[in-house]
């Protein structure tokens, strides 16, 4: 059964450093999205992304935070300058066109020390 | 604004029957979805509801009224391994998914 995957699982970072988390969503999805859950919080939207583009950003999702998808498979979360704060479990979804399931990846913990 | 609410926590006993309310508030509908999430790991997809009634799949069933922004998610014969926490999510009119905080089920033995 296809799935979402992500990389790395974990990643710990000194404060100030970039970190890039990657997502391969499944093929034939069209729209990508980008959630955060810190630790015993609610899921928490940042991004998505539809035909290239970013089609809606959450109030998070300031100018630390970029979103590309460099080579047609990959989809990938950039956050310079990392904070304390930024530690929390990343995950990827996609989904097909028109409403339905999302298709969650394993999530990425990142710890920001 | 856009609003989920659901239980915080819930206990319940292995072999009996839970119910877990979610009522909603948002901008448009297309659709209410359960996940399951165990501590540390990903959501997990239970149900789809957009139309109103019941959907059944397994032990697990789903209820939705629109007119009342309402739903629930019915779990059976409970199981040790069902303890997790339950997200209720809606998908509104620009197909986002807005996230309820989560119910945390706890089952006893």
């Amino acid at each position: 059964e296809p799935e979402v995957t992500q990389t790395p699982s974990h990643q710990v970072t000194q404060m100030g450093q970039e970190v890039i988390l990657r997502c391969v969503p499944i093929s034939n999805h069209l729209y990508f999205y980008w959630y955060r859950q810190i630790l015993g919080q609610k899921v928490e939207f940042l991004v998505s992304f539809y035909n290239n583009e970013i089609s809606e950003k959450s109030e998070i999702f300031d100018d630390q935070f970029s979103v590309e998808r460099p080579d047609g498979s990959n989809f990938t979360l950039k956050i310079r300058s990392t904070k304390l704060e930024d530690s929390a479990m990343y995950f990827c979804a996609s989904r097909p066109t028109g409403p339905g399931e999302l298709f969650f990846g394993e999530g990425s913990r990142l710890t920001v020390l | 604004g856009q609003n989920i609410d659901q239980p915080t926590e819930m206990t319940a006993t292995e072999g009996a029957i839970v119910q877990i309310n979610c009522t909603y508030q948002t901008s448009g509908f297309n659709g209410l979805f359960w996940y399951q999430q165990h501590a540390g790991e990903a959501p997990t997809f239970l149900s789809y509801n957009v139309l109103d009634g019941l959907e059944e799949k397994g032990r697990f069933s789903s209820f939705l009224s629109r007119s009342k922004g309402y739903s629930y998610l019915l779990l059976k014969e409970l199981q040790m391994k069902d303890s997790a926490s339950y997200l209720c999510a809606v998908m509104d009119s620009n197909y986002q998914l807005i996230w309820g905080a989560g119910t945390k089920l706890i089952i006893k033995p």
